[in-house]
């Protein structure tokens, strides 16, 4: 498997402003993924961090509210913009592994709440 | 589109009783399936995989078959304990390799009383 830290593990934001979530892996990664679990729901897919070019976002999901960076194969970072409580949520990063290509394995996630 | 279908709970048992998560899915081709768990407090594991039609996975004492003929991936276990109380997530990645985001199901609630 992977350690895979994310950063902050929580935090309270107010509405309007942008807070931008940071993922680490100590293993050589292929794939990286950020997914949302709003409140009592499922994990939705936002997009795939895709290294050295933009992210490839998912339906419902854009650019300019959730702006991805992946500068090296074991760091990448998901800004939440122009926040609303709408937005409060579990943010947690995902990864596949060289080894375990079939595999995705998660982060600890990071816990927001807009106010 | 993929989607993935799994019973809601919250579903309560007694220890040592009969556990069955229904789930079920649509997608094209053959997706591979798995089954993750999320134990209060702790972050999302992956419990078990099946990558093509028939494959059993198992883990821990949990088995679920895919089975292509009813778009199944049904999670059993004979004899469940109280540490088994946690939510569990079905979900599939579409054929083709790791490259794909995971689409998973709403999340069954488990919970084992001794």
């Amino acid at each position: 498997s992977a350690v895979i830290s994310q950063k902050p593990s929580r935090d309270i934001c107010q509405r309007g402003t942008s807070l931008t979530i940071q993922c680490q892996v100590d293993s050589q990664v292929t794939m990286m993924f950020w997914y949302r679990q709003q409140p009592g729901q499922s994990l939705t897919l936002i997009a795939t961090a895709n290294q050295g070019s933009e992210a490839t976002y998912e339906s419902g999901f854009v650019i300019d509210k959730f702006p991805i960076s992946r500068p090296n194969l074991t760091f990448s970072t998901l800004t939440v913009s122009n926040m609303s409580p709408e937005d409060s949520s579990i943010y947690l990063c995902s990864v596949t592994l060289q080894v375990h290509q079939e595999t995705q394995y998660f982060g600890p996630g990071t816990r927001l709440l807009v106010l | 589109g993929n989607s993935v279908t799994q019973m809601e709970g919250p579903v309560t048992l007694s220890e040592e009783a009969f556990l069955t998560i229904n789930c079920t899915y649509t997608a094209t081709g053959y997706p591979s399936l798995f089954w993750y768990v999320q134990y209060p407090g702790e972050g999302l594991q992956l419990l078990l995989k099946a990558t093509k039609a028939d494959d059993k996975g198992s883990n821990k004492g949990f088995e679920a078959t895919y089975r292509k003929e009813t778009t199944s991936f049904h999670l059993e276990k004979g004899s469940v304990q109280v540490s088994d109380s946690a939510v569990y997530f079905c979900a599939l990645r579409r054929s083709g390799g790791g490259a794909d985001g995971l689409t998973f199901g709403k999340g069954t609630h488990l919970i084992i009383q001794p």
